[in-house]
């Protein structure tokens, strides 16, 4: 079947505007994760969903950084007022739990 | 706290050759291990999984890991190496406990197959 898809593949921002990734998982999978791979490191773990709850989001940075999941399947991630730190890719992911974790390709986020 | 350590940035060998690539954890419990491989510009791929049992797991193209409790390692390995599996592979970790959704992932070995 399809896999996570996310878009867009590639956002370029100026610093200081407003930025929205959108996360399509795997149908039926009830979690959702969202995960920031700087380059040259592996993905950060930001935030975690399980059907619409958000159960922890200790992993997101600053509160200009902002996750929902309205209705259990799909997923935005926004960040507000971006910065040059900010750029990075962003990875979603879903699995059934307790299985592994399935994941998009990502989306590559510049800021100038 | 859970973590992981690649000691390696990079893993250089010839096709044909066998392939390792390290990987060591650290978590306060029994842990649940996975490998996953990025190639360019696209996402995560799993690989293989130890979670209970056979401390030798076998995965997707060949590839197998070895958990060893002792020296808390988990260590990817290929018999015969292919051109095609270069790529950047990362190993990672999921706790036991109430966090055990959350993965925590290796810096990354970057991998290159010559011919």
């Amino acid at each position: 079947g399809a896999g996570v898809s996310q878009s867009p593949r590639y956002k370029v921002a100026k610093r200081g505007q407003d930025v929205a990734l959108r996360c399509d998982p795997i149908s039926g999978h009830v979690s959702l994760f969202w995960y920031q791979q700087a380059l040259g490191q592996g993905p950060e773990f930001l935030t975690y969903f399980q059907n619409e709850a958000q159960l922890d989001k200790s992993g997101l940075p600053s509160d200009r950084f902002f996750a929902e999941r309205p209705e259990g399947s799909v997923s935005t991630l926004k960040i507000q007022r971006t910065q040059q730190e900010d750029s990075a890719v962003y990875l979603c992911a879903s699995s059934l739990p307790p299985r592994e974790q399935y994941f998009g390709p990502g989306t590559r986020l510049t800021v100038t | 706290a859970q973590s992981v350590a690649q000691p390696e940035d990079q893993v250089n060998v010839a096709e044909g050759n066998p392939l390792t690539v390290k990987c060591t954890y650290s978590v306060s419990g029994n842990p649940y291990l996975f490998w996953y491989v990025q190639y360019p510009n696209r996402g995560l791929q799993f690989l293989l999984k130890y979670i209970t049992g056979d401390n030798l797991v076998k995965g997707s193209y060949g590839f197998e890991a070895e958990f060893n409790k002792s020296q808390t390692s988990f260590h990817l390995k290929k018999p015969s190496a292919l051109v095609s599996d270069s790529a950047l592979y990362f190993c990672a970790v999921r706790d036991r406990g109430p966090n055990d959704y959350k993965l925590s992932f290796g810096a990354g070995t970057t991998v290159t197959v010559r011919a």
